[in-house]
């Protein structure tokens, strides 16, 4: 399994875009890059996935370069409710899910 | 579709004591995976269960195991536990095996073990 590095926390203000990067220098072949979203006292949720280049969905966009040793996960115009930690998983078919500390992201008013 | 559901909410134990944590998954998903969160370690991957079988398992003691029924709902079942056992436990289900499938979380079950 790809092992991730991702900010422990970054803060925002309402109606700006959020970057967090999340890196995996030893992503394999196979491996898909997910992010979840994890509110307190519930389960993680289902933000986005992709393989290359860039995927685009309702809530958010994830972006990744050529060389998929990096993803940014980009959420446009934060409110307080976006107020959460953002997890990145690498992993490829067969694999269990590995979560790591996440990104505690903030959004203030 | 109705979602991940995972019974009991709330559970307190005493040291000692066994416990038994039932989810059941989205209709139609096969797989079956638990957690457990702590504030201090995270979310851990427990095991995941695919069609009755055990596919993968994390770094647990024996004292955490699991079982899956042939209607995809599943049970974990913790013996003689310990304080460090409190957590909230979450069920996730899939339609299939591995990280490239959409996880759905229930609400989990917050144990407390006194």
């Amino acid at each position: 399994l790809a092992k991730t590095t991702q900010p422990i926390s970054m803060d925002s203000y309402e109606g700006q875009e959020v970057n967090i990067t999340c890196s995996h220098n030893n992503i394999a072949t196979n491996d898909y890059i997910t992010w979840y979203q994890q509110f307190p006292s519930q389960g993680p949720r289902f933000i986005i996935q992709g393989y290359k280049t860039k995927v685009t969905n309702e809530v958010a966009s994830l972006f990744i370069p050529a060389d998929r040793k990096s993803s940014t996960l980009s959420l446009p115009r934060v409110s307080l409710s976006d107020t959460a930690v953002y997890y990145c998983l690498v992993g490829a078919k067969g694999q269990n899910f590995v979560f790591g500390p996440g990104t505690r992201l903030s959004v203030l008013p | 579709k109705a979602g991940v559901t995972q019974t009991p909410r709330y559970l307190i134990k005493t040291r000692g004591q066994q416990v038994t944590l039932s989810c059941s998954p989205i209709s139609g998903h096969r797989s079956v995976s638990w957690y457990q969160q702590t504030p201090g370690q995270g979310l851990q991957f427990l095991f995941e269960y695919f069609s009755e079988t055990q596919r993968n398992k994390g770094n647990f003691p024996g004292r955490f195991s699991g079982r899956q029924f042939s209607n995809s709902r599943s049970e974990m079942n913790v013996s003689t536990l310990e304080l460090g056992d409190s957590a909230l436990y979450l069920c996730a289900s899939s339609l299939a095996s591995g990280v490239q499938e959409t996880q759905y979380f229930g609400p989990g079950t917050r144990l407390l073990v006194l």
